[in-house]
């Protein structure tokens, strides 16, 4: 399982929305709808943002929105913050391989 | 409060091993299964393994198998990962999590350390 595609930076202003894309394959991404995004902040443990297509967690802003389509899934911030400043991870589940793979990891940069 | 704790790291020699736990509080632990996550310095996320929610069921990446073996004791609320037969690209913080009914892990411990040298 080859970890899932994602750019390795990306940046926005305050106020301005930023999209970070994750490829994978059919058997992760493309074939399930359980990919889910985390945020890293540098020396944090990894938070959940979200999961099973837009499902927040409790207290996570609905600023964080994602999508998907075909074996991409991308993760969408609008109204980007100072403290959205971070790394953040794409997972998806890969049902064949019983196995989760992650992305590379995208840092985003709000300028 | 929902709380994972992770202990057990430290410094071991290649091929040695070592045991991680994780110590769950605040939640019903036997109601979740739990993942290792591993972070090598200065690199991204790596799952490592999964375990259902009453042990019966266990999974690793290809990286680990063979080498490495999770185990939860729900009557302790405490989660484990032996790690036997250590080499030099090991070296991470060791994350535990919750994992839910979405495959999502929903719920981090702070991370442990396990470094590799001799």
């Amino acid at each position: 399982q080859s970890a899932l595609t994602q750019p390795r930076s990306v940046s926005g202003s305050p106020g301005q929305s930023v999209t970070i894309s994750c490829t994978g394959t059919s058997d992760d991404v493309g074939g399930f709808n359980y990919v889910s995004w985390y945020q890293q902040h540098p020396g944090k443990a990894p938070k959940l943002m979200i999961y099973d297509v837009s499902q927040r967690p409790s207290g996570v802003p609905d600023r964080f929105s994602d999508s998907k389509s075909g074996r991409t899934a991308s993760l969408t911030i609008s109204g980007l913050q100072a403290e959205d400043e971070a790394d953040y991870y794409c997972c998806s589940y890969a049902a064949t391989y019983t196995s989760w793979v992650f992305g590379g990891g995208t840092k985003l940069t709000v300028l | 409060e929902v709380q994972l704790l992770e202990s057990g790291g430290g410094l071991v020699q290649p091929g040695g091993s070592l045991r991680l736990s994780c110590a769950a509080s605040g939640f019903t632990f036997s109601s979740y299964a739990m993942s290792w996550v591993r972070q090598a310095p200065g690199k991204g996320l790596e799952w490592v393994s999964t375990i259902s929610r009453n042990g019966g069921r266990t999974y690793y990446a290809d990286s680990v198998k063979g080498r490495f073996t999770i185990s939860r004791d729900n009557s302790k609320n405490t989660l484990y990962l032996q790690m036997n037969s250590l080499r030099a690209e090991d070296p991470a913080v060791y994350y535990c999590a919750t994992t839910n009914y979405y495959y999502a892990m929903d719920v981090w411990g702070q991370g442990t350390t396990v470094t590799v040298s001799s």
